[in-house]
C-alpha cells in the first residue's frame, strides 16, 4: 500500500494567515492526489482533486500543487470556517489511502 | 450530482455481524464506483473496500479481507457493507462514498470520493 505522510499534524493560525500543509507519498503517484476538509461530526468534503484542480463550489483561497511524491495544500487567507482537519488521499492505485490528518486550530 | 443516504446507528455484540446500507439518488448508478470508508475518533479515514458496478468488480482492503462483503444492488440503487466477527476495535463511523468511474471514464485506481453519505455509527460492546 502507498503510505501518506502529512505535516504538520496540527497547527495554530489566525484569521487572515496563509497556511500550508504538506503531504508526501511513499511512491510516485503522478498527480493522483486529493485533499479533503473534515469538520467534527461531518463527512470529509473534497476540496482539491488531481493535485491542483478545485472542486466545484470550493472557495478560490484553497489551492493545491505538486506531483510525484510531494504535494502541498495552501489556504491563501484563513477564514473562520476553515478551522478543521485536512486529509490528503492518493487515488493512483487500489487501495486508496489517506494521510493521518492536519488539524488547523485557532491561535 | 449524487446524494447518498445511509442507514442508522447500530449497537452490536462482539462476534456478531452488522450490515449497513447506502442508497444513492441522482446520477446514473452504474457510472459510479462505491466505497466504504471507516473512521475512528482522532484517526484518518480508512478504506475498507469498494464495488465498481460497470466492471462488476469488488475490491477489499487486505486488512478486512474475509470479514467484509460489499454488494451493489442496481435495482434499488443501494450499496451494502456487511462486516462480520465484530470486535470492540470495529467501533467507528462507517461512511459510503462515491466518485465517477464508468466504462468511458475511470482513472487511477477507480475509487474516488467526490460524494459522501452522512455516516453510520457502529458501536461494538458487550
Amino acid at each position: 500500500d502507498i503510505q501518506m505522510t502529512q505535516s504538520p499534524s496540527s497547527l495554530s493560525a489566525s484569521v487572515g494567515d496563509r497556511v500550508t500543509i504538506t503531504c508526501r507519498t511513499s511512491q510516485r503517484i503522478s498527480t493522483y492526489l486529493n485533499w479533503f476538509q473534515q469538520k467534527p461530526g461531518k463527512a470529509p468534503k473534497l476540496l482539491i482533486f488531481a493535485a491542483s484542480s478545485l472542486q466545484s463550489g470550493v472557495p478560490s483561497r484553497f489551492s493545491g500543487s505538486g506531483s510525484g511524491t510531494d504535494f502541498t495544500l495552501t489556504i491563501g487567507s484563513l477564514q473562520p470556517e476553515d478551522f478543521a482537519t485536512y486529509y490528503c488521499q492518493q487515488s493512483y492505485i487500489t487501495p486508496p489511502t489517506f494521510g493521518q490528518g492536519t488539524k488547523v486550530e485557532i491561535k | 450530482q449524487v446524494q447518498l443516504v445511509q442507514s442508522g446507528a447500530e449497537v452490536k455484540k462482539p462476534g456478531s455481524s452488522v450490515k449497513v446500507s447506502c442508497k444513492a439518488s441522482g446520477g446514473t448508478f452504474s457510472n459510479y464506483a462505491f466505497s466504504w470508508v471507516r473512521q475512528t475518533p482522532g484517526q484518518g479515514p480508512e478504506w475498507m473496500g469498494g464495488v465498481i458496478p460497470t466492471f462488476a468488480t469488488t475490491n477489499y482492503a487486505q486488512k478486512f479481507q474475509g470479514r467484509v462483503t460489499i454488494i451493489a444492488d442496481d435495482s434499488t440503487r443501494t450499496v451494502y457493507m456487511e462486516l462480520s466477527s465484530l470486535r470492540s476495535e470495529d467501533t467507528a463511523v462507517y461512511y459510503c462514498a462515491t466518485g465517477h468511474c464508468s466504462r468511458t471514464s475511470c482513472y487511477g485506481g477507480g475509487y474516488h470520493f467526490d460524494f459522501w453519505g452522512q455516516g453510520s455509527l457502529v458501536t461494538v460492546s458487550s
